[in-house]
């Protein structure tokens, strides 16, 4: 079974500063897709970022970026310009890529579903 | 134009009830999840649903029962409520990546 771990509970940075996330997880698949959920206050769950096992190249969206280590098993975020409405647990999960979108059982391998990590609380001060 | 849409949002209950939790989504997905929050933030899986047949089942006693009636709605039922239900309930869809949460259900148990 896949596991997620982010060691850090609680990280904090100062408004306009970077901070970096840290996300390791263990499976024996070569294919599969990891995420970045963000949830404020407001308990909403956004996708913050996502990563396809077979890209090389560190996903980025705008101040999100992901630094991808496929042979260390790491996913990292890192928050550049780190902002106000950044504060959030920030949640780093796991998907097979399996043979479809929804999926099934086979092997004991459940395809489509999410497997999360721990959060991360993250506060930004002004 | 809310995208997945749980209702209600906030459930106060006391033990031993039977409650239910409406879900569904205008994103066309052909999948549908639940998933549970626990009181220390931990999501997991539940359920999983594609075209209306169960898919995943993630060793969830038998008092939660899903009920699919197409493939727009997954919705909840869960019987003999216990306090250790007490979480926040969210539902999601996907057609591929990524899912999509709704707001989540607050299930408070007295």
């Amino acid at each position: 079974a896949q596991t997620v771990t982010q060691s850090q509970p609680e990280m904090s940075v100062q408004e306009a500063e970077t901070v970096t996330l840290s996300c390791t997880y263990d499976t024996s698949e070569s294919d599969y897709y990891l995420f970045w959920y963000k949830q404020p206050p407001s308990r909403q769950m956004i996708l913050v970022i996502r990563q396809e096992a077979y890209k090389q190249q560190n996903a980025t969206e705008n101040r999100f970026s992901v630094n991808f280590q496929k042979a260390a098993k790491s996913f990292s975020l890192k928050i550049s310009d780190s902002q106000l409405g950044d504060a959030a647990m920030y949640f780093c999960a796991y998907r097979s890529a399996g043979a479809s979108s929804g999926s099934r059982t086979a092997g004991g391998t459940s395809y489509g579903k999410l497997t999360f990590g721990q959060g991360t609380i993250l506060t930004v001060h002004p | 134009d809310t995208a997945v849409s749980q209702t209600p949002k906030y459930l106060v209950t006391q033990m031993g009830n039977d409650k239910s939790i409406k879900c569904e989504q205008n994103l066309g997905h052909d999948t549908m999840y639940w998933y549970k929050q626990d009181s220390k933030k931990f999501l997991k899986i539940m359920f999983s649903y594609n075209n209306k047949e169960l898919i995943i089942n993630e060793t969830v006693p038998n008092r939660f029962s899903p009920k699919s009636p197409d493939k727009a709605h997954l919705n909840l039922h869960i019987n003999s409520l216990e306090l250790g239900d007490s979480a926040v309930y969210f539902c999601a869809s996907s057609h591929g990546q990524p899912q999509h949460f709704g707001d989540g259900t607050r299930l408070s148990i007295l």
